[in-house]
């Protein structure tokens, strides 16, 4: 079991480059979330999902998109790379239980826009 | 609505001693709470929550966290401090009914000296 995986663990982009942040969880989970953690914001949620087909915007959810194909994969795609994306991302999930339950958290991907 | 607020970025103690991080919340109706813990480059960990029931709340690495409704707050606490509690210290709130996404504060970092 190994739990949530993100990948990559690090990456670099140029300024205008796009790129797709992968997240896999093999729980089972209903719902999978990407927050941003910023030094001084603590985490913000960018997009959420409550299940396959369903995805559903955050607090800072501009400059990237999500899908939900499966149950498994939550990825998220920056179109235009800006360096104010320069951040540290990661991927929850947690099973349906009306929120009674605590996320389980993925590793982390730090990403630098140049 | 629901936020959360961690009054201090960063707690000072010496190892052995005992410590508090503070989390104030607001909710309009029944709050879930959450302690998490992010350790350098890596993903956030569950410690406790509350959910109903006995206001104390114990949960890994001998941390306990009390809710007090009337101050609406969920210190976290723990009787005798490690070096390696070291870390930084998220809350969470989310209320009940409401969105399953629950919102974070800041962070608090915790730094035990030897």
């Amino acid at each position: 079991n190994a739990g949530v995986t993100q990948t990559p663990k690090f990456q670099v982009l140029k300024t205008g480059q796009s790129m797709t942040l992968q997240c896999a969880q093999d729980m089972n989970h209903e719902y999978m979330s990407w927050y941003r953690q910023d030094p001084g914001m603590g985490l913000r949620l960018i997009h959420y999902s409550v299940g396959a087909g369903i995805t559903d915007q955050g607090e800072v959810p501009n400059g990237y998109n999500v899908s939900r194909s499966t149950t498994e994969d939550f990825p998220l795609r920056l179109l235009s790379a800006a360096p104010s994306q320069t951040s540290v991302y990661f991927c929850a999930s947690s099973p349906r239980d009306r929120g009674l339950v605590e996320q389980y958290f993925g590793p982390g991907t730090r990403l630098t826009v140049t | 609505a629901q936020s959360v607020a961690q009054p201090e970025d960063q707690v000072n103690v010496a190892e052995g001693n005992p410590l508090t991080v503070k989390c104030t919340y607001s909710v309009s109706g029944n709050p879930y709470l959450f302690w998490y813990v992010q350790y350098p480059n890596r993903g956030l960990q569950f410690l406790l929550k509350y959910i109903t029931g006995d206001n104390l709340v114990k949960g890994s690495y001998g941390f306990e966290a009390e809710f007090n409704k009337s101050q609406t707050s969920f210190h976290l606490k723990k009787p005798s401090a490690l070096v390696s509690d070291s870390a930084l210290y998220f809350c969470a709130v989310r209320v009940a009914g409401g969105s399953y996404i629950p919102t974070f504060g800041r962070g608090t970092s915790l730094i035990v000296h030897p």
